[in-house]
């Protein structure tokens, strides 16, 4: 256990749903983020909040939406998907200052049918 | 730009031999630089970092890593490989340019260890 937590594991979800996937952290951290790895392709940032402010949007589609209520939690919300957004779905948190490790959540697998 | 590059997609090497998985950075200042590795369908571990000091970092797992600033590199190495060890190894860079510290990955590199 690295003290992030994802839920759920895994997903299936329809391209007309909405579904949102959740990030726990119990570590202290004050920086989190969410990143996409596909097959076949290097890992992607997606977002990144820092003291619960987004500091950062790497050209994310809409339907991807990020919520940050508070420095333990972030939430990915999902709407209208495609196929190709099927991946792995990891969130990270780390501590302020650059030479501190991110710590990962074990994944949410989310297939798109 | 802040960037890492893993030159090699996968690495094949025998139990018990030494192991090394190659790391070239570019970064504006200091670098910051870590590995981690990945289980299938797991998220990445952390394993080690150099921040600053001494040119071998040594991590988890017997793992360690050189430093070599003139090179711009940051190879892992392990004297003894474990079939264990097979997994996806990743080697990133803390962004400390554009104010947000993301981790910017290389495109990992898959360590198959033959028993």
């Amino acid at each position: 256990e690295t003290g992030v937590t994802q839920t759920p594991r895994h997903l299936v979800m329809g391209m007309t749903n909405k579904k949102s996937l959740k990030c726990e952290q119990h570590l202290g951290h004050n920086a989190m983020y969410w990143y996409k790895q596909s097959a076949k392709k290097p890992l992607e940032l997606m977002f990144v909040y820092s003291l619960e402010e987004r500091v950062e949007n790497n050209s994310v589609p809409s339907r991807f939406s990020p919520e940050c209520p508070n420095s333990s939690h972030l939430f990915l919300h999902l709407h209208t998907l495609q196929p190709e957004d099927s991946a792995l779905y990891l969130c990270a948190s780390s501590q302020g200052g650059a030479g501190g490790e991110a710590f990962f959540g074990q994944g949410t697998r989310l297939t798109v049918v | 730009a802040q960037s890492v590059a893993q030159p090699e997609d996968q690495v094949n090497v025998a139990e018990g031999n030494p192991l090394t998985v190659k790391c070239t950075y570019s970064v504006s200042g200091n670098p910051y630089l870590f590995w981690y590795v990945q289980y299938p369908n797991r998220g990445l571990q952390f394993l080690l970092k150099y921040i600053t000091g001494d040119n071998l970092v040594k991590g988890s797992y017997g793992f360690e890593a050189e430093f070599n600033k003139s090179q711009t590199s940051f190879h892992l190495k392990k004297p003894s490989a474990l079939v264990s060890d097979s997994a996806l190894y990743f080697c990133a860079v803390r962004d400390t340019v554009t104010g947000t510290y993301k981790y910017i990955f290389g495109t990992g590199t898959r360590l198959k260890v033959l028993a």
